[in-house]
C-alpha cells in the first residue's frame, strides 16, 4: 500500500523559513517523480513544486510564486523529498500536500494526508 | 501556463439528480485532463483520468468527456456521497487545478 506522510508544518512569521518533509512507502520512490500541492484555507489547489527522478537528474521545477524561495529536494536513501520554504509571505499559508503526481503514462495518483503551514505576525 | 476554468463554482442539487460540471483550459491539453473530489478535511481524491477514463473503485454513476479544450464531468444519480467539492486538473504541461465546484444539499 502507498503511504505518503508529511510532516514539518507549523506557526512561523513572515519572512522566516521551514522545511516539510514527505517520507514514502509502498512504491519505488526512487523511480517516481514527486510534488508538492498546497491548499490555502477555504481556496483550491495549486501545483508547488517537482522533484524528477536521479535518472532526469533530479531536476526541480517551481511554480511562479514560489520560484527563488522554495527549494525541492529528494533523499533517495531514506525515501524522503523536502520542501525547504524560505522567506515566506502571508499568502504562503495553506495545507501542504505530497503526491505522486498524475502523468501521461500512468492511470493514478496517491496523495498524502497534508501538513499546516501558517505564516502569521 | 495553461489556465483552467471551471464551473460552476456552486451546485445545488437533490439525490437523484443528474449534475454536470464543465471545465475549459486556455490551451489544448488532448485528453490530459482529471477530475477529483475532495471533501472536508481530507486529501482529494483521483474519480477519472485522460478525460473519460474511471479510476478503480470509483462509482460508474461518475463519468468524464471531452477533449482539446473542453471537458464535462457528469454525476448521472447524485448519491448523498457525492455532495463534496469536485476539481478538475489538466497534466499535459505541469499540473492546473480548476477553481472548484461545491455540490451541495438543495
Amino acid at each position: 500500500e502507498v503511504q505518503l506522510v508529511e510532516s514539518g508544518g507549523g506557526l512561523v512569521k513572515p519572512g522566516e523559513s521551514l522545511t516539510l518533509s514527505c517520507v514514502a512507502s509502498g512504491f519505488t520512490f526512487s523511480n517516481t517523480w514527486m510534488t508538492w500541492v498546497r491548499q490555502a484555507p477555504g481556496k483550491g489547489l495549486e501545483w508547488v513544486a517537482l522533484i524528477r527522478t536521479k535518472t532526469d537528474n533530479k531536476t526541480p521545477d517551481y511554480a511562479a510564486p514560489v520560484k527563488g524561495r522554495f527549494t525541492i529536494s529528494r533523499d533517495d536513501s531514506q525515501n524522503t523529498i523536502y520542501l525547504q520554504m524560505s522567506s515566506l509571505k502571508t499568502e504562503d499559508t495553506a495545507v501542504y500536500y505530497c503526491l505522486t503526481p498524475l502523468r501521461w503514462e500512468l492511470s493514478s495518483d496517491h496523495w498524502g494526508q497534508g501538513t499546516l503551514v501558517t505564516v502569521s505576525s | 501556463d495553461i489556465q483552467m476554468t471551471q464551473s460552476p463554482s456552486t451546485l445545488s442539487a437533490s439525490v437523484g439528480d443528474r449534475v454536470t460540471i464543465t471545465c475549459r483550459a486556455s490551451q489544448n491539453i488532448n485528453n490530459w485532463l482529471a477530475w477529483y473530489q475532495q471533501k472536508p478535511g481530507k486529501a482529494p481524491e483521483l474519480l477519472i483520468y485522460k478525460a473519460s477514463s474511471l479510476e478503480g473503485g470509483v462509482p460508474s454513476r461518475f463519468s468524464g468527456s471531452g477533449s482539446g479544450t473542453e471537458f464535462t464531468l457528469t454525476i448521472s444519480s447524485l448519491q448523498p456521497d457525492d455532495f463534496a467539492t469536485y476539481y478538475c486538473q489538466q497534466y499535459g504541461s505541469f499540473w492546473t487545478f480548476g477553481q472548484g465546484t461545491k455540490v451541495e444539499i438543495k
